[in-house]
């Protein structure tokens, strides 16, 4: 049971350049989320998913777009990376509606120059 | 918009004593209230929720109070210990059609000296 993982781990982009992070959770949980972190600061919810299919925005979706095309993977792709998206993203899940207890991936630490 | 923040940024502890690590909030509506901690180089862990219709929880030598009148939560932290160290984050759950979506204090470092 590996829980959620986030993979790259660690990723350098030029500005105008796009990627996807992945993110796979074999718990079975119905809610997946993508937040960033920057340093010194609380994590900021860019886009969730409350099911297989769906999405919604968050706190800072702006740049982002997201996909959840299966129930156990949830995708965060950046068209044209800019500096300000340097961050540290968390992806996490959890079991259902109002359930508090999201796991957290060990996060992608992303640097665009 | 609605936040969540904190009082403290880093509170240094002696082994063994208690921790208690505040936060302030302004979402009336949120059903619930949540600590996590996050460890250098991880991702957030799950340690205790309380729910808004409660004052005081007790796990694992942790114990979060809630007092809704001054908008106002606590985590205590029993016989701090050297793996206690790390941020700990107060988060809510938005209440109503955002009760899937966490928002998340600034954090707070707890440092625990030997």
């Amino acid at each position: 049971n590996a829980g959620v993982t986030q993979t790259p781990k660690f990723r350098v982009l030029k500005t105008g350049q796009s990627m996807t992070l992945l993110c796979a959770q074999d718990m079975n949980h119905e809610y997946m989320y993508w937040y960033r972190q920057d340093p010194g600061m609380g994590l900021r919810l860019i886009h969730y998913s409350v099911g297989e299919g769906t999405t919604a925005k968050g706190e800072v979706p702006d740049g982002y777009n997201v996909s959840r095309l299966k129930k156990q993977n949830f995708l965060l792709g950046l068209e044209s990376a800019a500096p300000s998206q340097t961050s540290v993203y968390f992806c996490a899940s959890s079991y259902g509606w109002g359930n508090t207890e999201a796991f957290f991936g060990q996060g992608t630490r992303l640097t665009v120059v | 918009g609605e936040s969540v923040g904190l009082h403290l940024p880093t509170l240094s502890v002696q082994e063994g004593d208690n921790s208690i690590i505040n936060c302030a909030y302004s979402n009336s509506a949120s059903d619930y209230f949540i600590w996590y901690k996050q460890e250098s180089g991880k991702g957030p862990q799950f340690i205790i929720d309380i729910r808004s219709n409660m004052d005081k929880r007790q796990g694992q030598r942790v114990t979060v109070l809630l007092n809704k009148t001054v908008k106002h939560l606590s985590l205590q932290i029993a016989a701090t210990q050297p793996g206690d160290s790390a941020v700990y984050f107060c988060a809510e759950n938005g209440g109503g059609a955002a009760v899937n979506k966490l928002t998340f204090g600034g954090g707070t470092r707890v440092l625990v000296k030997p």
